[in-house]
């Protein structure tokens, strides 16, 4: 069964940073690209960032590029999601996803708050 | 970016009622391997989202056959035949074929 598990969120200031985990199970986590998707509270899904299964290609929305960046370890089967000089409208649930958004994990919540 | 127009936005239904969702793609989603990555997502209550529905018409592992999709090109449809209670949430279309990965806005679906 594919399992995804997030950890690492929480209550951070404005302007800081904070690294997101997660942690694949169940399928051969190498040989997929995997995504980070946002959902602020009450709002809809937003796509973040994808990565290719050897990282070779990454992509990121407007709204984070050059703020985030997103990493994998494949021996470690851990996806991972650095957020710098975080934002208010930053704070959301955060889902990992694999490729194709076939399966989610239950989310981690971030929130961005004085 | 492709814009997915999702409608309605909510649905208030009978339980054995059928329904019917639409999303519409701002571009073709056949993607150059052939293949058409809409997926369509169940969100329960306080749940993260679960997919029901993977290249148009594929169902997800352990889905009901009550789900159903059709669709090509830009013009997609989900439909729940008999709606049990454990189908209400809200229904996400998803496309996967380009990059970024764009949603509808959700359909809410609640008990009549």
């Amino acid at each position: 069964e594919v399992q995804l598990v997030e950890s690492g969120g929480g209550l951070v200031q404005p302007g800081r940073s904070l690294k997101l985990s997660c942690l694949a199970s169940g399928f051969t986590f190498s040989n997929y690209g995997m995504n980070w998707i946002r959902q602020a509270p009450g709002k809809g899904l937003e796509w973040v960032a994808s990565i290719s299964s050897s990282s070779s290609y990454i992509y990121y929305a407007d709204t984070v590029k050059g703020r985030f960046t997103i990493s994998r370890d494949n021996a470690k089967n851990t996806l991972y999601l650095q957020m710098t000089s975080l934002r208010s409208e930053d704070t959301a649930l955060y889902y990992c996803a694999r490729h194709r958004v076939s399966h989610w994990g239950q989310g981690v919540m971030v929130t961005v708050s004085s | 970016d492709v814009v997915m127009t999702q409608t309605p936005p909510s649905l208030s239904v009978a339980i054995g009622q059928s329904v019917s969702i639409s999303c519409k793609s701002s571009q073709s989603l056949v993607h150059s391997d052939g293949k058409t990555y809409l997926n369509w997502l169940l969100q329960n209550p306080g749940q993260s989202p679960k997919r029901l529905i993977y290249q148009v018409s594929n169902l997800g592992s352990g889905v009901p056959d009550r789900f159903s999709g059709t669709g090509s090109e830009k013009d997609f449809t989900l439909k729940i035949s008999r709606v049990e209670a454990e189908d209400l949430g809200v229904y996400h279309c998803v496309q996967a074929t380009h990059v970024p990965h764009t949603f509808g806005a959700g359909t809410k679906l609640e008990l009549k």
